[in-house]
């Protein structure tokens, strides 16, 4: 069975970085993207990029384009979100999710991770 | 960016009764070479990651009920619960995943009456 398990929540400081880890069992990690939803406190559902293990490579909505970095190591199954310049607004639960991989499309996200709260606070 | 705009905000229904979620994407998520509709609805209950209940806007995810049916096509659709149950309180979501950036929906709450 398929299971996305991220890491612990976190209290950063403005202006730092933070870096979240989504460990992934039960699939064949390659075949899928591994995509980065966030929703800030009683609000809705942001994308923001995704990484295709299999080939190494991600895509960034523009919002983030210039502050995220997301990765994927395929012999631990795991992917990363780093977010820098951490600011208040980054305040949210941070939460990867799996879809399958297609060269021509997009899919839908099938499994999510329990997610992970980033506070950002002086 | 295609933008999704959902209505109503939030609904009270009653148990047994059946509620209704519209979705309008800001332009035409079909693909015409496979005439499909790149719009998944999803279901968020309190303190937990949503889980996937329709995609292409009207195929159901093994395992969901079949009092959730999802239909349209291009840019309106709506998710259907024909008789709801009190487990549906949630928060429901429309996303388009035609292009990137993935765009969602601002959420229906569903409440009972």
């Amino acid at each position: 069975q398929v299971q996305l398990v991220q890491s612990g929540a976190e209290v950063m400081k403005p202006g730092s970085s933070v870096k979240v880890s989504c460990k992934a069992s039960g699939g064949t990690f390659s075949s899928y993207t591994i995509n980065w939803v966030r929703q800030a406190p009683g609000q809705g559902l942001e994308w923001m990029g995704r990484v295709i293990p299999m080939f190494g490579i991600a895509n960034y909505a523009q919002k983030f384009q210039d502050r995220v970095t997301i990765t994927a190591d395929k012999s631990t199954s795991t992917a990363y979100m780093e977010l820098s310049s951490l600011r208040s607004e980054d305040t949210a639960v941070y939460y990867c999710a799996r879809a399958q991989y297609s060269s021509d499309s997009y899919y839908t996200f099938d499994y999510w991770g329990q997610g992970t709260l980033v506070t950002v606070s002086s | 960016d295609i933008v999704m705009t959902q209505s109503p905000d939030s609904l009270a229904v009653s148990l047994g009764e059946r509620a209704t979620i519209n979705c309008k994407s800001s332009q035409s998520v079909l693909y015409s070479s496979n005439n499909k509709s790149y719009l998944a609805w999803y279901q968020q209950k309190p303190g937990q990651p949503p889980t996937l209940l329709i995609y292409w806007a009207s195929t159901r995810e093994s395992g969901v009920p079949d009092r959730f049916s999802g239909s349209g096509s291009g840019t309106d659709f709506t998710l259907t619960i024909s008789s709801l149950q009190a487990e549906d309180v949630a928060v429901y979501y429309c996303q388009q995943y035609f292009s990137t950036p993935l765009t969602f929906g601002g959420g229906t709450k569903v409440e009972i009456k």
